[in-house]
C-alpha cells in the first residue's frame, strides 16, 4: 500500500514571497504520478501541478513547481510571488499508474495562509 | 464543459435516516470515484466505476453504503441507516483516459453533517 505524508499542517507566507510544501512518500511501486491539488475555502479541489515518475526534469507551471526526487520519495512544492488567492489547503496525491483502478492517495494537507 | 457538479452541498440528517447524493461527472468521462474526507484529513477512496460497472469499493464502504452509476452518466452514493461517524465531505471525480492523461477532476463535494 502507498502512504504520502504532509509533515506541515499549516504554513503562512508574505505576499508575493516565496514558500515550499513538504511531502514524502512511501511506495514499492516503479511507475507512478504525483500531483499537488489545491482546495480553497468551501471550493473545490483542482489540480495545481503533476509529475511523471520517469521523468527526471522537476514539472513547473507559472509560479509553480516542484523539486521530485525519486531516490528520497520526496515531492516537494514550491510557489513563488505568493498572491493572497493561494491561500488554501494543498494537498499531495500519489497514483499509481495502470490502466484498471487507479485512485489518488492524499496526504492529509497543508494549510497555506497567504498574508498581505 | 461544465465541470463535476454534485448535490446537494449540504446535507442535514438525524441518525438511522437514509441519504442519497448525485454526481454528475464532466461529459465523456469514463471514470468516475468517490471519496470521503473527513476534517483535518485528505480524501480517501471509497468506490470507482468505469462507465456503469463498479469495479472496486474500498473496506471504507460498509454494506450500509451503496453506489451506482446507470447507464454511465451520473452517480448516486446511498447511506442507509446513518450513523454520527458518517459525518464527512463526500468528493466525486472523474476523469478520462489512461496513464499520464488520467487526471482526474473534483467536484466541490457533499457535506454530510448527522445529528
Amino acid at each position: 500500500a502507498q502512504t504520502v505524508t504532509q509533515s506541515q499542517p499549516e504554513m503562512s507566507v508574505q505576499e508575493a514571497e516565496t514558500v515550499t510544501l513538504s511531502c514524502t512518500y512511501d511506495t514499492s511501486e516503479s511507475n507512478y504520478y504525483l500531483f499537488w491539488y489545491k482546495q480553497p475555502p468551501s471550493r473545490q479541489m483542482i489540480l495545481v501541478i503533476r509529475q511523471e515518475a520517469y521523468k527526471q526534469q522537476n514539472a513547473t507551471e507559472n509560479r509553480f513547481s516542484v523539486n521530485f526526487q525519486k531516490a528520497a520519495k520526496s515531492f516537494s512544492l514550491k510557489i513563488s510571488d505568493s498572491q493572497l488567492g493561494d491561500t488554501a489547503m494543498y494537498f499531495c496525491a500519489f497514483m499509481k499508474q495502470g490502466s484498471g483502478n487507479t485512485p489518488l492517495v492524499f496526504g492529509k494537507g497543508t494549510r497555506l495562509s497567504v498574508i498581505a | 464543459d461544465t465541470g463535476v457538479s454534485q448535490n446537494p452541498r449540504h446535507k442535514i440528517t438525524k441518525r438511522g435516516q437514509n441519504v442519497t447524493f448525485r454526481c454528475d461527472p464532466i461529459s465523456e468521462h469514463n471514470r468516475l470515484y468517490w471519496y470521503r474526507q473527513t476534517l483535518g484529513q485528505g480524501p480517501e477512496f471509497l468506490t470507482y466505476f468505469q462507465n456503469e460497472a463498479q469495479l472496486e469499493k474500498s473496506r471504507l464502504l460498509s454494506d450500509r453504503f451503496s453506489a451506482e452509476r446507470p447507464k454511465g452518466s451520473f452517480s448516486t452514493l446511498e447511506i442507509q441507516r446513518t450513523e454520527q461517524g458518517d459525518s464527512a465531505m463526500y468528493l466525486c471525480a472523474s476523469s478520462i483516459g489512461t496513464g499520464s492523461k488520467n487526471i482526474q477532476y473534483f467536484g466541490a463535494g457533499t457535506r454530510l453533517s448527522v445529528l
